[in-house]
């Protein structure tokens, strides 16, 4: 069946540098990428989306790329701070429903 | 703008219970409802999805159920809880040929 499979499963960096989270799927139908933060304790946000026919997308210091043809996308995060210590999600879609990654949990250390 | 609402916020409900989860939209019509549960440190399982009164799809055999009495209402029940039925418990929304999925508040269940 169709999968997610999302690296790493930690994610250590210091306040200020970069940090990437990778996911890559298995379903050729899918053509909605998103991406969930979930602080602990709490639901999960979409904090942003790409769509199949867009290579990349950037929203200040968070941006997420597409490669369709090795099923393939990226959440970036520059400048991090400590607030964006959480897990991260990524999906697919080609339908009604989500297909999740098991998520990345970040830390980012001061 | 358009909310979502799920209650109770947390549940201790003992082995064999019934159960009765509820949420609700509120500011758009005919939306896309889901169930997830996410078990402890874990990621996010879907359970059920409906596009419509009535229509239910389920994705994960188990004993639970789901049902939708109305355009923005869905509810997840159980006859009898197992220990394995504990987990954080998620609604959440899209618009008709909308992608994008929101999330309740979720309920917190604990089956002890």
């Amino acid at each position: 069946g169709e999968n997610v499979e999302q690296h790493p499963s930690t994610l250590s960096v210091q306040e200020g540098d970069s940090a990437v989270i990778k996911c890559t799927y298995s379903d050729s139908a899918s053509n909605y990428f998103p991406w969930y933060k979930q602080e602990l304790g709490k639901r999960p946000q979409l904090i942003i989306d790409i769509r199949s026919n867009v290579g990349e997308k950037k929203d200040q210091r968070i941006a997420v790329t597409l490669n369709k043809t090795a099923k393939h996308f990226s959440l970036h995060i520059t400048e991090t701070q400590p607030e964006d210590s959480a897990v991260y999600f990524c999906a697919t879609s080609g339908t009604y429903k989500y297909i999740f990654g098991t998520g990345t949990r970040l830390k980012v250390l001061a | 703008s358009q909310t979502i609402h799920q209650w109770p916020a947390t549940l201790v409900q003992p082995v064999g219970s019934p159960l009765s989860l509820e949420c609700t939209v509120e500011g758009t019509s005919n939306p896309n409802l889901y169930w997830y549960r996410q078990a402890a440190g874990r990621g996010l399982q879907l359970l059920f999805y409906s596009v419509g009164i009535g229509q239910i799809s389920s994705e994960v055999p188990q004993n639970l159920s789901a049902s939708r009495p109305q355009d923005r209402q869905f509810i997840l029940s159980s006859k009898k809880l197992l220990l394995s039925d504990s987990g954080f418990y998620l609604c959440a929304w899209s618009g008709q040929g909308a992608y994008e999925q929101y999330f309740g508040p979720g309920t917190r269940l604990t089956v002890t």
